[in-house]
């Protein structure tokens, strides 16, 4: 069964701090791994996004690893604001599921002033 | 840019009613996905469209159904509602069948009393 575990369940860090968030997946065969934001009650945004040929991908503050060997994923956020509290949801695709997502249960970071 | 819209963006029946929830995708994408997201709940896949045809199936209930129309909206038709429906609806949609990326509504918000 594909399944995406992430950790931890919840994080809080205080402002300009920064933060790594893990995800572990289980889909296969791999066709991609994204990164989302997701704030309450809205619609998630994408940060990045990963194929199996690449292990690092950024977006502003934001960097994505993937080691596609292991299975694993991190999201770093560099100088954390308060604006970055959200929920981050990992997402993985796999090859032959007509790009059906399989999503993580996320992690709900709270960046404190 | 245009991103992909929403109607309505909150929506109460009661039990035993019908819903329809409406998705306009990004100009130019032929492929459109329903999501559901229970309260505190990982997103779930229901249903998608590719060119006006139904692509894959998720854990769409049988009370519900949806298409895709020629101008590639897409609608969600839900009846005989259940307090178990009440979630956040999410429509995505991409530009081919295998792209990559989808990109998300800001969700409708449907509460069932």
């Amino acid at each position: 069964k594909n399944q995406v575990e992430q950790s931890p369940q919840s994080l809080i860090i205080l402002e300009g701090k920064n933060c790594t968030l893990q995800c572990n997946y289980t889909v296969s065969p791999f066709s991609n791994l994204r990164w989302y934001k997701q704030d309450t009650g809205r619609g998630p945004v994408s940060l990045t996004i990963m194929t199996f040929s690449e292990n690092t991908k950024s977006n502003g503050r934001y960097t994505a690893t993937l080691d596609a060997d292991t299975k694993q994923s991190s999201l770093h956020i560099t100088a954390s604001q308060l604006s970055d509290s959200a929920s981050y949801i990992c997402v993985v695709s796999a090859a032959n599921a007509g790009n059906m997502l399989t999503f993580g249960g996320g992690t709900r970071l709270m960046v404190k002033p | 840019a245009a991103g992909v819209i929403q109607s309505p963006r909150h929506l109460i029946k009661e039990k035993r009613e019908t819903a329809t929830l409406k998705c306009y995708p990004i100009p130019r994408h032929d492929t459109v996905y329903w999501y559901q997201q229970g309260p505190g709940q990982d997103p779930q896949f229901l249903i998608s469209f590719y060119e006006k045809m139904q692509s894959d199936k998720g854990s769409i209930p049988d009370r519900f159904s949806a298409q895709q129309f020629s101008d590639y909206h897409s609608e969600l038709n839900m009846s005989s509602l259940e307090l178990g429906d009440s979630a956040l609806y999410f429509c995505a949609s991409s530009l081919g069948r295998e792209s990559y990326e989808q990109y998300f509504g800001p969700g409708t918000r449907l509460t069932v009393t």
